[in-house]
């Protein structure tokens, strides 16, 4: 069975440039998160999506930051324009029901902005 | 507001001898307790999870945490360590009492076992 599965794994780009992350949950899940992980702050929740629908975006540092989920199956996160200080791993990571269950994580997209 | 405090940066234990690696937790109401682990250059990978019943709980390689409900903590143990334990624990929880889905995470603890 496939977990969840993120693209690219590693961006490398320069401050200014749109960076896309995709992100592939796992079939059949119907929560989906963002998560970005930095030495300085661990692990921070940007946004999930209930059934493919924006829950709580509170997380996302401004508005440079969007994320979307046309459906059930895929997810991205888009930074416009990029900044040095986004540079970090995200996290996609999906789970399903009603909220007892673990997080599935995918392996990340490694992410430097030059 | 829910938060997760794991207050070692790092746990150092010889092979063969029992680890703790410890977590404390702050909800409002009765909370949903897990322990992931994070290899270099990998995700998170989920070990236990606390939701309701006996307050030791087993997870994957042997691990488990004892929930204390009067002292807040969510302990992660383990009887022997292995060399290949050595990797990044994170402790993370969400209340039940909401229908917000999302875990919060602590800072992580970094799991160092020596051969």
């Amino acid at each position: 069975d496939a977990g969840v599965i993120q693209s690219p794994r590693h961006e490398v780009t320069e401050m200014g440039q749109e960076v896309t992350l995709r992100c592939k949950p796992i079939s059949g899940h119907n929560s989906l998160f963002w998560y970005r992980q930095t030495m300085m702050r661990g692990l921070e929740l940007l946004i999930y999506f209930n059934n493919n629908v924006p829950i709580d975006d509170s997380g996302m540092p401004e508005d440079r930051f969007s994320a979307k989920m046309p459906n059930a199956s895929f997810s991205t996160l888009k930074i416009q324009p990029s900044e040095p200080r986004d540079s970090a791993v995200y996290f996609c990571a999906s789970t399903l029901g009603v909220g007892t269950g673990e997080l599935f994580f995918g392996e990340g997209s490694r992410l430097t902005v030059l | 507001a829910q938060s997760v405090a794991q207050p070692e940066d790092q746990v150092n234990v010889a092979e063969g001898n029992p680890l703790t690696v410890k977590c404390t937790y702050s909800v409002s109401g009765n909370p949903y307790l897990f322990w992931y682990v994070q290899y270099p250059n990998r995700g998170l990978q989920f070990l236990l999870k606390y939701i309701t019943g006996d307050n030791l709980v087993k997870g994957s390689y042997g691990f488990e945490a004892e929930f204390n409900k009067s002292q807040t903590s969510f302990h992660l143990k383990k009887p022997s360590a292995l060399v290949s334990d050595s990797a990044l624990y994170f402790c993370a929880v969400r209340a039940t009492d909401t229908g917000r889905r999302a875990l919060t995470f602590g800072s992580g603890t970094r799991l160092q076992v020596q051969p």
